[in-house]
Formats: structure tokens, sequence, C-alpha cells
């Protein structure tokens, strides 16, 4: 069974612009979340989409967006990046159910690393 | 608001034992997970305590005490491949299977 493959794998921007991230959850997934990881404040949730709805989200900036679609693969999208958006950018992945469940197992990808210089 | 406390390093050799604590403060709680991430990889889930008590998986154990809100990952035979950061994780109070709050991490390193 395939692992949650996001792409891509590294990426360099400049302030300002914008990036979009990809991410494929495990076939049957239909929870996909994601999560900025930095060095000084560790891994921090940032959104989760079920069937296709945003079914929460963490406490950042509207810069920060996302969405899901049918197929359950989900983008997430940055604009008018600033410095402080470099981080390592996970995604989640689990077989999420249409309620609130609590703990249990996720599901990460390999991240997609961005630089913002 | 909701945290989880953890030790940002630990050292230890290899054949050892050791234990990763993790306090946590949250409103209503329900449970806490173990997740295990090599530099330059993926997080990956060791395990979860939904109940009080210790989770024994292989050389891998976890404790939960609610009452205390303390847990614990203990690692037994302790080897090199281990060396790892490991996080703890618990569900944010009216969240959902995806929505967790993490500790900051703590960075085991074995030593021969």
């Amino acid at each position: 069974k395939a692992g949650v493959t996001q792409t891509p794998r590294y990426l360099i921007k400049t302030r300002g612009q914008q990036v979009t991230l990809s991410c494929s959850p495990i076939s049957g997934h239909r929870s996909v979340s994601w999560y900025q990881q930095t060095p000084g404040q560790g891994l921090q949730f940032l959104f989760e989409y079920f069937s296709e709805t945003q079914r929460n989200k963490g406490n950042f900036p509207g810069r920060f967006s996302g969405r899901q679609f049918s197929n359950s693969r989900s983008e997430m999208n940055v604009s008018t990046l600033e410095l402080g958006d470099s981080a390592l950018y996970l995604c989640a992945s689990s077989p999420g159910t249409s309620g609130m469940i609590r703990g249990g197992e996720l599901f990460f990808g390999e991240g997609s690393r961005l630089t913002v210089l | 608001g909701q945290s989880l406390e953890q030790p940002s390093e630990v050292t230890a050799v290899e054949g050892a034992i050791v234990q990763i604590n993790c306090t946590y403060q949250t409103s209503g709680f329900y449970g806490l997970s173990w997740y295990q991430q090599h530099d330059g990889g993926a997080p990956t889930f060791l395990s979860y305590n939904a109940l009080d008590g210790l989770e024994e998986t292989g050389r891998f154990s976890s404790f939960l005490s609610r009452s205390d809100s303390y847990g614990y990952l203990l690692l037994q035979e302790l080897q090199m491949k281990d060396s790892a950061s490991y996080f703890c994780a618990g569900p944010n109070y009216g969240g959902s299977q995806g929505n967790l709050i993490f500790g900051k991490g703590t960075k085991l390193s074995v030593k021969p």
C-alpha cells in the first residue's frame, strides 16, 4: 500500500511569492491534515479536511489556505510568503469518519521543505 | 491554553532503558499518542493510550495517567537506530482525528 506522497519535496521561494503544496493520502483515507514544523515551534496544526470540507483550522493567518478534492488529494497554498514561513510542511492522512473521534494513528508524508529568501 | 511538555534532549547508551516523560495541560483530554521522527524523515506513529495504564509494543511501552496529566514512553534494549526525535501528542479539545497538539519533541541520542 503506497504511503502519503507530498510534492514537491524541496522548494525555494522569495518573499511575496505564493506556493502550492500537494498531498496524496493513502488510498481509502478520507481525512487529510496539514502541519507546519519548525525548530522553534515544533509541529503546529494548520487545518484538516474530510470529504472536501475543512473540518478544523489552526491558528494561522488567512494567507494559509487549503482544499481537498473528491479523490481525497489535498493542496495547501501560502500567499504573500514571509521569511517566517520557511518550514517543513507535513501532510498526514487517516481513515477518518464522518464524526469526531479522538486519538489514533496519523500517517505522515515526508514533507515539503519550503525555504523563503 | 493546551500544551504538552517534554524534555528537549535525552542521551543513553546502547542496550539501556530510557523513559521520555510528557506532561500536559488541556481541558477535556482524550488520550496520548507518541510519534518517532528520524532526521529528514516523516513522523511515524508508535502508540496511543486512550485509557490509564501501560501499553506494550515490542521494545516500546507507553503509559498514561489521566489523573496526573502525565504519560511516558519507555524504550528498552536501546539500539543505535532509536536515535531520533520523539513527540507526544494529544487531540485538540473538541477536535477531530487529524487535529493534534504536539509537544516540542525529545531528541534521543543513543551512544555506543
